[in-house]
């Protein structure tokens, strides 16, 4: 079954604009991964925090963790028509080496 | 230094025959990951292998799937008599020796999409 949760499902904004998503898991973990997905083509990792990390930044991406309500979020900041695309959460479970991915935030940006 | 490789892109197979499907990891890397992503879906986890051995296949089917990664060349997912519901996306990862140690980044081949007809 499923681990992550992500939400919204689909998300429409205009360039500019922050872009955030959502992720819940259930399980007790080593680390949370996002990932981007374009239509049609494999994933790009983004960013990994670890279980014992709270926030990350890279470029224009901050990702928080809160381990105690099993919940991570991505913010895409100043957001541009490339970054149109799916974008799943990952988890690596305690003492497994499988990801298991989410459902899915789609997120489009217009011009 | 080349990603990880997946081959072929797109593969088309009638109901009952075999899809073979191969991966070659990062140079350096020596584990694998296969995964399946169905339409408007997330990726879910099929097998992870190392070299010579299956150490999770807790993700594949029980008949029917099959895989390996031999001490020389790609790995192989096999999947025999291919059904409608096969159809999707594969997609392949692999990671660096001295994965297990609870953080690590799996790198994402381009896929290949089985078709079924």
């Amino acid at each position: 079954s499923q681990q992550g949760e992500e939400d919204p499902q689909a998300l429409s904004i205009q360039e500019g604009e922050n872009a955030t998503m959502n992720c819940s898991y259930k399980t007790s973990i080593n680390n949370l991964q996002w990932y981007r997905q374009n239509s049609g083509r494999g994933l790009v990792h983004l960013i990994l925090i670890r279980s014992n990390e709270r926030e990350k930044h890279s470029g224009r991406l901050r990702v928080t963790l809160d381990t105690s309500k099993k919940s991570s979020s991505l913010l895409i900041t100043a957001s541009r028509a490339a970054d149109t695309a799916s974008y799943f959460c990952a988890t690596e479970d305690t003492g497994f080496q499988k990801l298991v991915f989410g459902t899915g935030t789609r997120l489009l940006v217009s011009p | 230094n080349a990603g990880v490789m997946q081959n072929p892109r797109h593969l088309v197979r009638r109901r009952g025959q075999e899809a073979r499907l191969r991966c070659s990891p990062m140079k350096g890397h020596s584990h694998v990951y296969w995964y399946r992503q169905l339409p408007e879906e997330g990726l879910k986890f099929m097998v992870y292998l190392q070299k010579e051995n299956i150490i999770d296949e807790s993700g594949m089917p029980k008949e029917r799937f099959s895989a390996e990664f031999p001490k020389e060349g790609p790995s192989i997912l096999r999947i025999q008599q291919v059904v409608r519901g096969d159809s999707a996306a594969y997609f392949c990862a692999s990671s660096p020796p001295g994965t297990g140690t609870g953080t690590y980044e799996q790198y994402f081949g381009p896929g290949t999409r089985l078709t079924v007809t």
